[in-house]
């Protein structure tokens, strides 16, 4: 059965500070590595999607990696700003197309 | 084209009522599943579809039914609801085609049971 786990549970930061959050899984056996926001009250944000044959994938000021052998993702947030405060989930993909969630990181980027 | 959409959006119940949640896509997806999401927590998958017609459980299956009888519609039946399933509760997508593709998500529906 996969296990997500995400370090650190919740995280402040000052705002323009680079950061980054931690994702491991127990089963390598995935096809992707989806990174999500959300907000609190909110839904799901698709954020990045990582294919488990990829290394990297950026977008803006974000970028994931995945170290698929060693179970684990990181995602890498550059010059933080107050809108990004949010809960960040990380779910890998495994047979039967099924997500396992890690427990998120809260994130306050503070002004 | 609107993606996954759920209905309804928020719900009361009192203990022993049931109700039925729906989930609708319009992308022609194949795979379907309901997650549930506790505060604090992250999402846990209740039922999945693989396809019309056909259901499978996923990891807190109990209190929960599912059918899939159309392809774009996915239902979540609680047949007698008890306060341990006032939660958050989202519908995904995803396509079986391609095995990397993206899960889509619907904005959620807000169940309290009292």
């Amino acid at each position: 059965k996969q296990e997500v786990t995400q370090i650190p549970a919740a995280l402040s930061v000052p705002e323009g500070e680079n950061l980054v959050l931690n994702c491991s899984f127990t089963d390598s056996a995935i096809y992707n590595l989806q990174w999500f926001r959300q907000d609190p009250g909110k839904g799901l944000t698709s954020l990045l999607l990582i294919q488990s044959s990829q290394r990297e994938q950026t977008s803006g000021r974000l970028n994931a990696s995945l170290d698929k052998s060693s179970g684990r993702s990181t995602l890498y947030i550059a010059a933080s700003q107050p809108g990004d405060s949010a809960t960040y989930l990380c779910a890998p993909l495994g047979s039967a197309r099924q997500l396992t969630f890690g427990s998120g990181t809260q994130l306050t980027v503070l002004p | 084209n609107a993606g996954v959409t759920q209905t309804p959006k928020f719900r009361v119940l009192k203990t022993g009522q049931s109700m039925t949640l729906l989930c609708a896509q319009d992308m022609n997806h194949e795979y379907m599943y309901w997650y549930r999401q506790d505060p604090g927590m992250g999402l846990r998958l209740i039922h999945y579809s693989v396809g019309e017609g056909t259901t499978a459980k996923g990891e807190v299956p109990d209190g929960y039914n599912v059918s899939r009888l159309k392809k774009q519609n996915f239902l979540l039946g609680l047949e007698s609801a008890a306060p341990s399933q006032t939660s958050v509760y989202f519908c995904a997508s995803v396509s079986r085609g391609d095995r990397g593709s993206e899960q889509y998500f619907g904005p959620g529906t807000r169940l309290t049971v009292t």
